[in-house]
This record gives C-alpha cells, sequence and structure tokens, in this order.
C-alpha cells in the first residue's frame, strides 16, 4: 500500500483567493492524480500529474484555473486559483505504483469552501 | 470511453441482513472494476477488484463482487451486514491495464438499520 498525506485537510477561503493543495506520498510512484467530489457527487478526474512536464487535463479542466506541480516522485500540488463559490468541493489525491498497477490508493482528500 | 451506473443512491438494510450493491458497467475494451468505499470526511477505501482470472472475488471485511460479462455488471455483495458498513460506495472502472484514470459510479449511501 502508500501512505498519503495531503495537506490542508480542510480550509475556508474567500472568493477570488488561490489555496494549493500539497499530497506527499511517503514511497515513489509513477502515477498520481487529482480529483474533484463536489458536494454529494461522484468523483471526477481533474489531471494527472506527470513529473517533469506539464500535467494531463481532462476535458472541462484548465491549466489555468487548476496549475499542477510535480516535481519528484513523492509530491505534487493542485492550487485552485481565484476561487468562487463553485469551487467548493473535496479534492483527492490518489496514486499507482506503476502504469499498469491495478490498484489506486486516495488521500483523506482536502475539504474546501469557498465563501 | 467507459462508464459506472450504480443503481440507488440510497440502499437500507437491517443489521445482519444481505447487502446488495448494484454496479453496471459500459467501456469498449475488458475493464478493470473496482468497490471503494468511503466512511464521512475520509478518503476511499479499496474494498476489492476485478482484474482477470476469477469472476468472484472476495475483498475486505467480507465483502465480495461478481463480475458477469454478459449482463456487464459487478455487484457488490455482503451476506449479513453490520452496523459499521454504513458508508457510502462507489463502483469505478478503469481501461484494462491499470489502475489509472479511474471513472466513478454517482455512488451509493448504505444506512444499516438496528
Amino acid at each position: 500500500s502508500a501512505v498519503i498525506s495531503q495537506k490542508p485537510s480542510r480550509d475556508i477561503c474567500q472568493r477570488g483567493t488561490s489555496l494549493t493543495i500539497q499530497c506527499q506520498v511517503d514511497s515513489q510512484v509513477t502515477m498520481m492524480f487529482w480529483y474533484r467530489q463536489q458536494p454529494g457527487q461522484s468523483l471526477t478526474l481533474i489531471a494527472t500529474a506527470n513529473q517533469g512536464s506539464e500535467a494531463t487535463y481532462e476535458s472541462g479542466f484548465v491549466i489555468d484555473k487548476f496549475p499542477i506541480s510535480r516535481p519528484n516522485l513523492t509530491f505534487s500540488t493542485l492550487t485552485v486559483s481565484n476561487m468562487s463559490p463553485e469551487d467548493s468541493s473535496i479534492y483527492l489525491c490518489s496514486v499507482a505504483r506503476g502504469a499498469l498497477s491495478t490498484e489506486a490508493f486516495f488521500g483523506q482528500g482536502t475539504r474546501l469552501t469557498v465563501v | 470511453a467507459q462508464s459506472v451506473t450504480q443503481l440507488g443512491s440510497h440502499v437500507s438494510v437491517s443489521e445482519g441482513a444481505l447487502v446488495l450493491l448494484r454496479c453496471n458497467y459500459s467501456s469498449s475494451v475488458p475493464p478493470y472494476l473496482f468497490w471503494y468505499v468511503q466512511y464521512p470526511n475520509q478518503g476511499l477505501q479499496l474494498l476489492l477488484k476485478y482484474t482477470t482470472g476469477a469472476t468472484l472475488v472476495k475483498g475486505i471485511n467480507g465483502f465480495e463482487a461478481e463480475f458477469k460479462k454478459s449482463e456487464t455488471s459487478f455487484h457488490l455483495t455482503k451476506p449479513s451486514a453490520h452496523m459499521s458498513d454504513a458508508a457510502e460506495y462507489f463502483c469505478a472502472v478503469s481501461l484494462a491495464g491499470s489502475a489509472r484514470q479511474l471513472t466513478f459510479g454517482s455512488g451509493t449511501q448504505l444506512t444499516v438499520l438496528p
């Protein structure tokens, strides 16, 4: 298994500001992903964080709104920029050890409320 | 492209009764299928997965699921519900070959009644 630490666990932010969420894994992993879980909804993949290159975004998500960094094989950040109340969600980091891994591990999530 | 449909956003069972959570999938290639559980204010925990081989898979906490290709289903069952099973359950599918880029169902909230 992989132990994933996400920070912060929750935050309340003013609209128009930005929040950076950190994801730290206890061992090197090949794949890191960011998901969003809107209130009462399922999880939606935002992007795949690629080490040393730009993240790969899913349809409906753009780099200007959700910039992602991945400086090494154990760490990634997701920034939620210029926040609005519609960004209030749980943001989850997920990892898979290899490109062909059959199991993905999830962090505890960051519960974001925008007021 | 793949998709997942979970029938029943809320399921209630009595303690000791059978738990049945339904999941149907759509995939253009042989799928990998997963069930995750999410307890309040926590992340997701993998219950079980189907990749290849035996179609009946057993997971943690007494849960099991059967992959039925002809019915494109992967229903989750547990013979006897326990109060601690109350949680949100998500079925997910990924393209064969990896657990990356999971597509999740809408989730089923399981309530266990005393």
